[in-house]
């Protein structure tokens, strides 16, 4: 099956500077990439995916990159608030497997102030 | 948060007792997936439906079992519970009436197994 691995697993910056998290893929037919972001005691929440004919997708201040070739995609935070915080997850999956997600094992984000 | 509710929100529970948790969405979602989430782990799929008694094992399927007796109830059943099932439970649908992309967790089930 799918192998996702995430790194790291656990991050803290000043707030203001960027983040970035990185997972690899070992299923070369996986062609969906979503992030979840989940904070203390909630549900994960979709904050941004990425399909395999997609090199780069933005949404404000994230965006998601993706290398089919090497199998990794990054997520990328840029001017980081305290809001920020949280643990995010990425995870893929395929359609011939009914999307059914593998996920990364997390990573720990602190903005410090 | 897509209409999902999960029942109980938290449950202490003691080693060999049968566990039924509840997932139930208002919208007519096909499929429905139950995941466990541990520290270290992320999440894992434990079992899927794509339809009503249609359902299939995830990574994790060991000691759970799963019914769908109707579109908006998904049921996850621990038949005799153990120490390494305390974890917290995610549901999740994805909507629509195909298997798509993007799924939507409900608010999670906090099970304690002592």
């Amino acid at each position: 099956g799918e192998n996702v691995e995430q790194h790291p697993s656990t991050l803290s910056v000043q707030e203001g500077d960027s983040a970035v998290i990185k997972c690899t893929y070992s299923d070369s037919a996986s062609n969906y990439f979503p992030w979840y972001k989940q904070e203390l005691g909630k549900r994960p929440q979709l904050i941004i995916d990425i399909r395999s004919n997609v090199g780069e997708k933005k949404d404000q201040r994230i965006a998601v990159t993706l290398n089919k070739t090497a199998k990794h995609f990054s997520l990328h935070i840029t001017e980081t608030q305290p809001e920020d915080s949280a643990v995010y997850f990425c995870a893929a999956s395929k359609r011939s497997n009914d999307y059914k997600l593998s996920f990364g094992a997390g990573t720990t984000v602190t903005v410090r102030a | 948060d897509a209409g999902i509710t999960q029942s109980p929100r938290h449950k202490v529970t003691e080693t060999g007792t049968p566990v039924t948790l509840r997932c139930h969405q208002t919208e007519n979602h096909r499929y429905m997936y139950w995941y466990r989430q541990d520290p270290g782990h992320g999440l894992r799929l434990i079992h899927y439906s794509y339809g009503v008694k249609d359902t299939d094992k995830g990574e994790v399927s060991d000691g759970y079992s799963v019914s769908r007796s109707k579109t908006e109830d998904f049921l996850l059943t621990l038949e005799s519970a153990t120490s390494s099932q305390t974890s917290v439970y995610f549901c999740a649908i994805s909507e629509g009436l195909t298997a798509q992309e993007t799924q939507y967790f409900g608010p999670g089930t906090r099970l304690l197994v002592l």
